[in-house]
């Protein structure tokens, strides 16, 4: 199984700021790794996919970037809706999808 | 508008069982690989099963024996049988719709859950 490790747990960020968040993977997973946000009492939604292609309806400033084991979403300019937990999956691994633990961004 | 909708959690004994139902609507369901995700209170999101458009299914070690996922495509629905259920399987249990990248899949939509809870 591929392990995914995301950093750091909390990050405690003031509006208009820039996040990054990261996550490795165990072992390489190329390209295909994807990131999730999570609000609470929602489902996750897509925001990233291909390590670094935004999903439809995503603002530009999420962006992804990474290959192999080490990957990171920025977030440029932080909005009060961007508060949320992050997951990142990797689809590398068939059948095997496996995810983050998650990385809760609150607002500082 | 792509909607998943699930139903069918609920409170279970453990060693019970349950079938969980995901109804889909606006899109080609038969055309997609559809997906069980579950997420236990608090906790991280874990996949849990896979269905091809062939029908093929394929489970992770945690619940390849105990659970069967099915599809029935003139229905739009995705369903997931879960037997010998254990404490460890409660959680909200989430189905999302696969897009297929050279054979592996990200998941673009999730429906909002249905909560199991397996406690005596």
């Amino acid at each position: 199984e591929i392990v995914m490790t995301q950093s750091p747990a909390t990050l405690s960020v003031s509006p208009g700021e820039r996040a990054t968040l990261s996550c490795r993977a165990s072992q390489s997973v190329s390209s295909n790794l994807a990131w999730y946000q999570q609000k609470p009492g929602q489902a996750p939604r897509l925001l990233i996919y291909g390590a670094s292609t935004r999903a439809t309806g995503i603002p530009a400033r999420f962006s992804g970037s990474g290959s192999g084991t080490e990957f990171t979403l920025t977030i440029s300019s932080l909005q009060s809706e961007d508060f949320a937990v992050y997951y990142c999956q990797q689809y590398n691994n068939w059948p095997g999808y496996t995810f983050g633990q998650g990385t809760k961004l609150e607002i500082k | 508008e792509v909607q998943l909708v699930e139903s069918g959690g609920g409170l279970v004994q453990p060693g019970g069982s349950l079938r969980l139902s995901c109804a889909a609507s606006g899109f080609t369901f038969s055309s997609y690989d559809m997906h069980w995700v579950r997420q236990a209170t608090g906790k991280g999101l874990e996949w849990v099963s896979a269905i091809g458009t062939a029908g093929d299914p394929y489970y992770p070690g945690s619940v390849k024996g105990r659970f069967t996922i099915s599809r029935e495509n003139a229905k739009n629905s995705l369903y997931l049988q879960m037997n010998s259920l254990r404490a460890g399987d409660t959680a909200v249990y989430y189905c999302a719709r696969g897009i297929d990248t050279n054979g592996v899949c990200y998941f673009d939509y999730w429906g909002q859950g249905t909560l199991v809870t397996v406690s005596s």
